[in-house]
Parts: C-alpha cells; sequence; structure tokens
C-alpha cells in the first residue's frame, strides 16, 4: 500500500510559468515533509521541507503548500527555468520511525525555453 | 567536503553471483538508507540503520542483506542476485536531529 501518492508523473512547462506539483500521504503519523530535486546522473539532493505545524513555506522560488486536514502537501515553482528540469520526489517521515522514510514516485519537470 | 560514496559506480553480474555495493560517509551520521530506484516506482527503501549494529528492514528488503559495524560504512550485499534486482541504488546518510538526507552518486546494477 503506498503511503505517498505523487502527481503528476509528468509536466512540461513554459519558462517563466508556474509548476504545481501534488502528493498526497495516508499516514498521520508523518511529521516531516521534504521535497528532492534530482538531476540525471546525480543522486537526489534536498529541494525545501515543511513540518505539519506550518502551511506553507518558501524559498526563493520554491514554496511548499502544506494541507494537513487534507493530508497533502504541493511544490510550486514561481518563474520555473529551463535549469529546473529535472525529477522531483514527495517524501514523508515520523519522528516515531525515524529510519524509515517514504517516497513519492517522482515528477519529470520539462521547462521549455 | 561532506559526501556519500558508493563504489562500484556500475556493476554488470551474472545471476546468483554474491556481489556487495560498498557505501561509507564522512559526516558521522547515526542514520544510513539503501534505496533503489525504478522508472515509474519512485525510491524504495530497503533497509535503514540507526546506529552501528542497529538495522531494520525497509519497504523492499527481500534478497538483500546489510550490516553496520562501523558508523561511516554501511554495505549492500546481494548473495545471490537475480535480474529483477537490476536498477539504480542510492545509499544515504543523516544525521539523528534534522531529517535531510544526504545521498551517494548512485550505483546502476545489472544481472543478467
Amino acid at each position: 500500500q503506498q503511503q505517498v501518492k505523487q502527481s503528476p508523473q509528468s509536466l512540461i512547462v513554459q519558462k517563466g510559468g508556474i509548476s504545481i506539483i501534488n502528493c498526497a500521504y495516508e499516514n498521520t503519523a508523518f511529521d516531516y515533509f521534504p521535497w528532492y530535486q534530482q538531476f540525471p546522473g546525480k543522486g537526489p539532493a534536498l529541494l525545501i521541507a515543511i513540518r505539519p505545524d506550518v502551511s506553507e513555506k518558501k524559498e526563493g522560488r520554491f514554496t511548499i503548500s502544506f494541507n494537513k486536514s487534507a493530508k497533502q502537501f504541493s511544490l510550486h515553482i514561481m518563474d520555473s527555468q529551463p535549469g529546473d528540469s529535472a525529477t522531483y520526489f514527495c517524501a514523508a517521515s515520523s519522528n516515531t520511525n525515524a529510519g524509515k522514510s517514504t517516497f513519492g514516485d517522482g515528477t519529470t519537470l520539462t521547462v521549455k525555453p | 567536503e561532506a559526501q556519500v560514496t558508493q563504489n562500484p559506480r556500475y556493476l554488470i553480474t551474472v545471476t546468483g553471483k554474491k556481489l556487495t555495493v560498498t557505501c561509507s560517509q564522512n559526516m558521522n551520521h547515526e542514520y544510513m538508507s539503501w534505496y533503489r530506484q525504478d522508472p515509474g516506482l519512485g525510491l524504495r527503501q530497503i533497509y535503514y540503520s540507526m546506529n552501528v549494529e542497529v538495522t531494520d528492514k525497509g519497504d523492499v528488503p527481500e534478497g538483500y542483506k546489510v550490516s553496520r559495524k562501523e558508523k561511516r560504512n554501511f554495505p549492500l550485499i546481494l548473495e545471490s542476485p537475480s535480474p529483477n534486482q537490476t536498477s539504480l541504488y542510492f545509499c544515504a546518510s543523516r544525521t539523528m536531529g534534522p531529517y535531510e538526507q544526504y545521498f551517494g552518486p548512485g550505483t546502476r546494477l545489472t544481472v543478467t
């Protein structure tokens, strides 16, 4: 049973547009929700993360929106650039089982010039 | 430079031939994990370790073994590899506090 569902699987956006990737989770014990960015041939790297005590976190052009009641969180990339073209993974983990992490299936983002 | 290293980066082997993928981190992190990445399936956790001699199963542990005899090293062992273990493998580490994971560069394994 997949605990973190990510959509869409792929996304094409024009340069300057807004990219939005969504994730939904099932386990209410999750208390840490990161987004990782992966370029071809590289390992994933942390992009931005949020805890459930806030509804939004912004870092530069990247924003996480978090809806605890709906058990959903999303990544918004403002003013998308060709250099943002990568695969994005949402993830979730819990302090009660700190070693375990659950990832979404990933979204391949292509930003067209 | 703080990093997670994996070796080898690429490996082609045959069914049933035991292999080990090494992972080492220089950040003194307590937690280490192994993941496999397959198209359309994201990253699935194989095993994780919370400290030396403390390991636990992730979501897809079948066919894999791990050990954590030293804090910095966390090798992944495939005793009898099968073609369905052909995948891209990542090792990751993090501290006990912030949950950010640091990933290695990946090992692409092909089992024929």
